[in-house]
């Protein structure tokens, strides 16, 4: 089976800092990452996904995140926020081509952009 | 394309209620999907369906029913409502091979009273 744990509900940084936003899963297969954005009122979109291949992922919006198996982490960085990056950020998991069908979703991270 | 239509946007049940959640998209997708947002605890896979006339059960499918007679929709059904389903719902789809990302509608919010 698979889980998904995002440390910390809330993160708050300054326009033009650092963002990081920390996710380590479990999986008792490869597994397939996906961090994901909702907007206030809206569905999830896709930010990005890792499968196979290289292990840092660039998304859009200026976001990327960096596959490291060692320490079951994919945690998600942007080198200078945005005030539009203001939103939920949620990091999912499944367990490979076998477990594709059930994306297991952490508990969500709000980020909040101080002027 | 519309993408991921749900409706209705809101809705305020009485327990014991049942009603039907609807959700449509037109992308072709084969893979559907329900999942629950509660504050807190991320999204939760209800039930899912990789194609016509096939559905199966995610984490939390207790008092909730799902068919899959088209590919386009996917409806969720609850039978009997009880405050414990007080969430919001989304509805989501994809292509076949798990590494596609998830289509998303904008959510129906259910609240039972």
């Amino acid at each position: 089976a698979q889980s998904v744990t995002q440390l910390g509900s809330h993160v708050s940084v300054s326009e033009g800092a650092l963002v990081l936003l920390r996710c380590n899963y479990s999986s008792s297969v490869p597994p397939y990452l996906f961090w994901y954005v909702q907007y206030p009122n809206q569905g999830l979109q896709l930010l990005l996904k890792y499968t196979t291949g290289a292990t840092l992922v660039k998304g859009i919006n200026g976001f990327e995140a960096e596959f490291k198996k060692s320490e079951t982490s994919f945690h998600l960085t942007k080198p200078s926020a945005h005030m539009s990056d203001a939103a939920e950020y949620f990091c999912a998991v499944s367990g490979g081509i076998q477990g594709a069908q059930k994306l297991v979703f952490g508990q969500g991270t709000r980020l909040t952009i101080n002027p | 394309n519309a993408g991921v239509t749900q409706t209705p946007k809101f809705q305020v049940l009485k327990t014991g209620q049942s009603m039907t959640l609807q959700c449509a998209q037109d992308m072709n997708h084969e893979y559907m999907s329900w999942y629950r947002q509660d504050p807190g605890m991320g999204l939760r896979l209800i039930h899912y369906s990789v194609g016509a006339g096939i559905t199966d059960q995610g984490e939390v499918p207790n008092g909730y029913n799902v068919s899959r007679s088209t590919t386009e929709d996917f409806p969720l059904r609850l039978l009997s409502a009880a405050p414990s389903q007080t969430s919001v719902y989304f509805c989501a789809s994809r292509r076949e091979g798990g590494y596609s990302p998830l289509h998303f509608g904008n959510g129906t919010r259910l609240t039972v009273t």
